[in-house]
């Protein structure tokens, strides 16, 4: 069945660093991918999607390019704050609009 | 524009209690509709979906359940709670009858069970 595989975390960082969370997926045919983030106490915003290879999706400095050849799509922002901590989760659509997201990764940032 | 509400924000309950949670979504019919459930520290485990009303899909067997009485309300429900229905409750709409749309959810619940 479909799955999505994200780096493990903590990822801890300082302020201004550049920030790179893997994410590899598995399903049948070309999924829409996305992702989403949750800061502490609240509920999943979305971040970004891409619906179809070679798509590059862009939000408040993240990026993340579907990459079919490699079937991944890695977020990745060239310089973070602190108010980026969160954690991020990788998923793709399946049927009936559902979702199947990653384990999640948490980022934490320091001044 | 479309505007998704759950409540109550947090809830301590019981063990053996009942459990009644509701969302809402506004600005839009016919939504897809979505409770997770993300246990301390772990990911997100999808409860239940409905398509419609009525329509209701269970995605694993558990002490709870779901329905849909009106088009854009879903209630999760439980006649008894355990300790292990603690969690962070999450509930998630997308467009009805369009593929590769995103889910938007709501801020959640966070259920304690004593």
């Amino acid at each position: 069945g479909d799955s999505v595989t994200q780096m493990e975390g903590p990822v801890t960082l300082s302020e201004e660093a550049f920030l790179t969370i893997n994410c590899t997926y598995t399903a049948t045919g070309y999924p829409s991918l996305f992702w989403y983030v949750q800061y502490p106490g609240e509920g999943l915003q979305l971040l970004l999607k891409a619906t179809k290879a070679d798509d590059k999706g862009s939000n408040k400095g993240f990026e993340a390019t579907y990459r079919k050849e490699t079937t991944s799509f890695h977020l990745e922002k060239g310089s973070v704050q602190v108010s980026d901590s969160a954690v991020y989760f990788c998923a793709l659509n399946r049927s009936w609009g559902k979702l199947q997201f990653g384990a999640g990764t948490q980022v934490v940032v320091t001044p | 524009s479309q505007t998704i509400h759950q409540w109550p924000a947090t809830l301590v309950q019981p063990v053996g209690s009942p459990l009644s949670l509701e969302c809402t979504v506004e600005g839009t019919s016919n939504p897809n509709l979505y409770w997770y459930r993300q246990a301390a520290g772990r990911g997100l485990q999808l409860l239940f979906y409905s398509v419609g009303i009525g329509q209701i899909s269970s995605e694993v067997p558990q002490n709870l359940s779901a329905s849909r009485p009106q088009d854009r309300q879903f209630i999760l429900s439980s006649k008894k709670l355990l300790l292990s229905d603690s969690g962070f409750y999450l509930c998630a709409w997308s467009p009805g009858g369009v593929s590769n749309q995103p889910q938007h959810f709501g801020d959640g619940t966070r259920l304690s069970i004593l």
